[in-house]
């Protein structure tokens, strides 16, 4: 079966511009959840949805939102993108926890 | 505040031998730890999950331990694969979230 899609796979944005990333989870998997790699602060969660509704939050600003739509399809957005939100962004879907989260590739963010 | 922590950078095992990675924790509201294997630019692959209600999980030539009374788990490779060679993550869960510790690099010489 197909795994977590992730696109676009790498992007390239200015400081003060803002970004939607987007997810595709597995068939069936109806939590879809995001995370935020960089090397100093290594991988960290930012929100988790299910039945397009936000069920926790990480420690991040506002700046960062997120959406899940009725197919179980998730974007999240970034606003005025600042230099420190240059990091790998992966998202994650699930059916329970026990049978782990399956990650896609991610989105490689890059800002200038 | 660091609830997830993977306290070896990195570890060097010869093929063939075991590899034990070490995982410490401080929230006793997890329900679950995970086992991740991640090479750089790609997403964590899941290897290998347990629940905080049992004390051991095998599959194949993975092998997760938890001790909830030390708060502390630890992920068992034999035998060990130049393969093998990549970043583990440990994760747990709770309320529908992972929290990872910082990683332990691990290096399988032929």
């Amino acid at each position: 079966k197909a795994g977590v899609t992730q696109t676009p796979r790498y992007l390239i944005k200015t400081r003060g511009q803002q970004v939607t990333l987007s997810c595709s989870p597995i068939s069936g998997h109806r939590s879809v959840s995001w995370y935020q790699q960089t090397p100093g602060q290594g991988l960290q969660f930012l929100f988790e949805y299910f039945s397009e509704t936000q069920r926790n939050k990480g420690n991040f600003p506002g700046r960062f939102s997120g959406r899940q739509f009725s197919n179980s399809r998730s974007e999240m957005n970034v606003s005025t993108l600042e230099l420190g939100d240059s990091a790998l962004y992966l998202c994650a879907s699930s059916l329970d926890p026990g049978s782990g989260y399956t990650f896609g590739s991610g989105t490689r963010l890059t800002v200038v | 505040d660091q609830q997830v922590k993977q306290n070896s950078p990195s570890l060097s095992v010869q093929e063939g031998r075991i590899s034990i990675l070490n995982c410490d924790y401080t929230n006793s509201m997890f329900d679950y730890f995970l086992w991740y294997k991640k090479y750089p630019a790609e997403g964590p692959t899941f290897l290998i999950s347990i629940s905080s209600i049992k004390d051991k999980n095998e599959d194949g030539r993975f092998t997760v331990f938890l001790n909830k009374s030390a708060k502390h788990l630890s992920l068992h490779i034999v035998p060990s694969q130049p393969g093998d060679s990549a970043v583990y993550f440990c994760a747990a869960s709770a309320g529908n979230m992972l929290t990872f510790g910082g990683g332990t690099r691990l290096m399988v010489k032929p």
